[in-house]
C-alpha cells in the first residue's frame, strides 16, 4: 500500500520567515495530496490541495509543488504569523477527488517565533 | 447537519469493556471514513464506507473493531474487549462523491482505564 514520509517532525521559524514541509510517497499511482492543519485540540483542517495534473499552486501564503517523477511534494508558508502555528500533515490518494482513504504523513509541528 | 459531528466526545471506559462512536456526516455526502490519531501521532486510517459500495476494511487493527453504515448517513465504530492500546482520538470525516477533501468532526478521545 501507499508510504507517505514527512519531514520535518518539528519545525521552528520566526516570524515573518518561511517555512517549508516536505514529503513523499511511495505508490506512483497516487495523484491527489491535500495538506491538513490541525490546531492545538481541533479538528484537522484541509487548507490547499494539489492533483497530478499540476506542478504547483498558490493560494495567498500558501504554496504547494509537486515533483511527481522524484514522488515528492511541499508545503511553503511564506511570511509566516503566530497564527500559522500548528501541527500540518500531507496525505495521498489514488482518486482524483480525494475521497478515497488518504494515507497520512506523521505531521510537523511548526512553531512561529514572535 | 452543518458539519461532520460525532459523540461522544470524550469516552472512558474499563480495560475489557466494548464502546461505540458515532459519527453523523454532513447530510448529502456519500462518503464516510474513520481514522484514529494516537497522542502526538498522525492519522491512521481504519474503515472507510462509499456509497452502497462494500465498505474498505483494510485499516481495521484486530477484529474486535467494526463499524456500520445504516441507510447511507450515520455510522458507529464499535470496539470489543477494548485495551489501553485503543486509547487514541477516533476521527470521522465525510466528503461528497467528487468533491476535495474531507470535512472532519472534532473526534471522540477515548481512555481506557
Amino acid at each position: 500500500g501507499e508510504n507517505v514520509e514527512q519531514h520535518p517532525s518539528t519545525l521552528s521559524v520566526q516570524e515573518g520567515d518561511s517555512a517549508v514541509i516536505k514529503c513523499t510517497y511511495s505508490d506512483s499511482a497516487s495523484n491527489y495530496f491535500p495538506w491538513y492543519k490541525q490546531e492545538l485540540g481541533k479538528r484537522p483542517q484541509l487548507i490547499i490541495d494539489i492533483r497530478s495534473n499540476v506542478g504547483e499552486k498558490k493560494d495567498q501564503r500558501i504554496a504547494v509543488t509537486l515533483n511527481k517523477t522524484a514522488k515528492h511534494f511541499s508545503l511553503h508558508i511564506t511570511e509566516t504569523q503566530p497564527e500559522d502555528s500548528a501541527v500540518y500533515f500531507c496525505a495521498a490518494s489514488k482518486s482524483n477527488f480525494g475521497n478515497e482513504k488518504l494515507t497520512f504523513g506523521t505531521g510537523t509541528r511548526l512553531t512561529i517565533i514572535p | 447537519g452543518a458539519g461532520v459531528s460525532q459523540s461522544p466526545s470524550n469516552k472512558v471506559t474499563e480495560k475489557g469493556k466494548d464502546v461505540e462512536l458515532r459519527c453523523d456526516p454532513i447530510s448529502g455526502h456519500t462518503a464516510l471514513y474513520w481514522y484514529r490519531q494516537s497522542l502526538g501521532q498522525g492519522l491512521e486510517f481504519l474503515i472507510y464506507f462509499q456509497g452502497n459500495s462494500a465498505p474498505d476494511k483494510s485499516g481495521l487493527p484486530s477484529d474486535r473493531f467494526s463499524a456500520e453504515r445504516t441507510g447511507g448517513s450515520v455510522s458507529t465504530l464499535t470496539i470489543q474487549r477494548t485495551q489501553q492500546e485503543d486509547s487514541a482520538v477516533y476521527l470521522c470525516a465525510s466528503s461528497l462523491e467528487y468533491a476535495r477533501g474531507y470535512t472532519f468532526g472534532s473526534g471522540t478521545r477515548l481512555t481506557v482505564v
